[in-house]
């Protein structure tokens, strides 16, 4: 069956702090990935995605992840995290010969000021 | 506002009714997708269409639910004899399908979702 997992459900971070989000998927055959984030109040916005090419891919706001295929993984890294990156994260999966997508659970990150 | 919207943004129900949510896409989006969402998860596939055709439906979709999509415009979602357990996050998507060789592409936009309450 396929499926996502992102390993942390919480993560608390202080201002200026480097973060990275795992996120493991379970897919036969070729995959796209992609990588979502909820603000509070806001609905799901895409933050970045994989579709072939270079593995390292940049988002908005100074965001990017790795597609490491041998590992079956895509996290997500923010090199100097703000307040307001405080969100919900979501890493999603998609065979590439179908339309849907699946999720992981997310991840929390609250950012201290 | 071109982007996906959704109606209601809040349903509170009593136990048995029947409720029907609406869901408008990006105008040019051929796919429109349902998904469900409940506290402390992800979102759930629940089905989706490619134009007016319904191509898939999850088999957690039981057959109190049915969706419609008749002029592969908006898309309605029907919940009938509604329980506890249907309390969720109602959400739509929709993209724009494209091909390249044998593989798709489907960026998926989110609207901000239908927060169904059932008592």
């Amino acid at each position: 069956a396929q499926s996502v997992s992102q390993h942390n459900h919480h993560v608390i971070l202080s201002e200026a702090a480097s973060l990275e989000l795992g996120c493991n998927y379970s897919y036969g055959g070729t995959v796209n990935l992609f990588w979502y984030v909820q603000y509070p109040g806001q609905h799901l916005q895409l933050l970045l995605k994989y579709f072939s090419g270079d593995p390292l891919v940049k988002g908005i706001k100074g965001f990017e992840a790795e597609f490491i295929k041998s590992k079956f993984s895509f996290n997500l890294r923010k090199p100097s995290v703000q307040w307001s990156d405080t969100a919900e994260y979501f890493c999603a999966a998609q065979n590439t010969n179908a339309g849907k997508s699946t999720f992981g659970d997310g991840t929390t990150l609250t950012v201290k000021p | 506002d071109t982007g996906v919207s959704q109606d209601p943004r809040h349903k509170i129900t009593k136990r048995g009714q029947n409720v029907t949510f609406r869901c408008d896409p990006i105008s040019e989006h051929n796919r429109l997708y349902w998904y469900r969402q409940t506290l402390g998860q992800g979102p759930e596939f629940l089905t989706y269409f490619q134009n007016e055709a319904q191509l898939e439906k999850s088999r957690l979709l039981s057959d109190r639910f049915s969706a419609e999509r008749p002029k592969g415009s908006f898309s309605t979602l029907e919940i009938q004899r509604t329980e506890q357990g249907d309390s969720a996050m109602y959400l739509c998507a929709s993209s724009l399908s494209r091909l390249a060789g044998h593989s798709s592409y489907n960026e998926q936009f989110f609207g901000p979702g239908t927060r169904l309450t059932v008592l």
